[in-house]
């Protein structure tokens, strides 16, 4: 089946340092990829895609580049905010048997500090 | 609306109360999502409609947990005989048509807690 491989967290940086979360995953298909962020008291909302190989996916500053070859969707951004500071879901949408949702990665837990 | 509603956003129920959660999506998004999110976990899928197509229940983890989507929109989550174990928040999310492209908008999620 499909699975999402995220970095544990709590990730705790300082303003400006360079941000990698790293996204590994399993899938049986040709599976679209996704980070999704969760700020304090807010719902989940969609940060960036990338629907086939090689696609970089981009928004507020955040990358991630879909690597095939390593199965992999790390997220970076080169100067982090305190306004940054959330949760980072890795995710991806494939087929699986006959539903197509959502495999959600557990989840990193940023915390940026003044 | 402009985005995905949800309703309640809080509630509290005794053990062994039935509980209907609410979701409405956003106007013409023909797939529907249910997932729950416990504590310090990530997200587990637990039922996808799409169209008039049979939904997919897959993920439904007993059979206490069942769900319909009346008229292709508004959708009820129902949990019959609450366990503590259920408490939880649950997440709705919809897309325009339940492609793997597509992005999905979640609701911001009705906090559950059973006593």
């Amino acid at each position: 089946g499909n699975s999402v491989t995220q970095m544990e967290g709590p990730v705790t940086l300082s303003e400006e340092a360079f941000l990698t979360i790293n996204c590994t995953y399993t899938a049986t298909g040709y599976p679209s990829l996704f980070w999704y962020v969760q700020y304090p008291g807010e719902g989940l909302q969609l940060l960036l895609k990338a629907t086939k190989a090689d696609d970089k996916g981009s928004n507020k500053g955040f990358e991630a580049t879909y690597r095939k070859e390593t199965t992999s969707f790390h997220l970076e951004k080169g100067s982090v905010q305190v306004s940054d500071s959330a949760v980072y879901f890795c995710a991806l949408s494939d087929f699986s048997g006959s539903a197509r949702q959502l495999t959600f990665g557990s989840g990193t837990q940023l915390t940026v500090l003044p | 609306g402009a985005g995905v509603s949800q309703s309640p956003s809080n509630k509290v129920t005794e053990k062994g109360k039935d509980v209907e959660l609410r979701c409405d999506p956003i106007s013409g998004h023909t797939a529907l999502y249910w997932y729950r999110q416990s504590l310090g976990q990530g997200l587990e899928f637990l039922i996808y409609f799409q169209g008039n197509s049979a939904p997919d229940k897959s993920g439904l983890p007993s059979d206490r947990f069942s769900a319909e989507r009346t008229g292709g929109s508004v959708s009820t989550l129902t949990i019959q005989r609450t366990q503590q174990e259920d408490s939880a928040v649950y997440l709705c999310a919809s897309t325009i048509t339940g492609g793997t492209t597509d992005t999905q908008y979640f609701g911001p999620g009705t906090r559950l807690t059973v006593l």
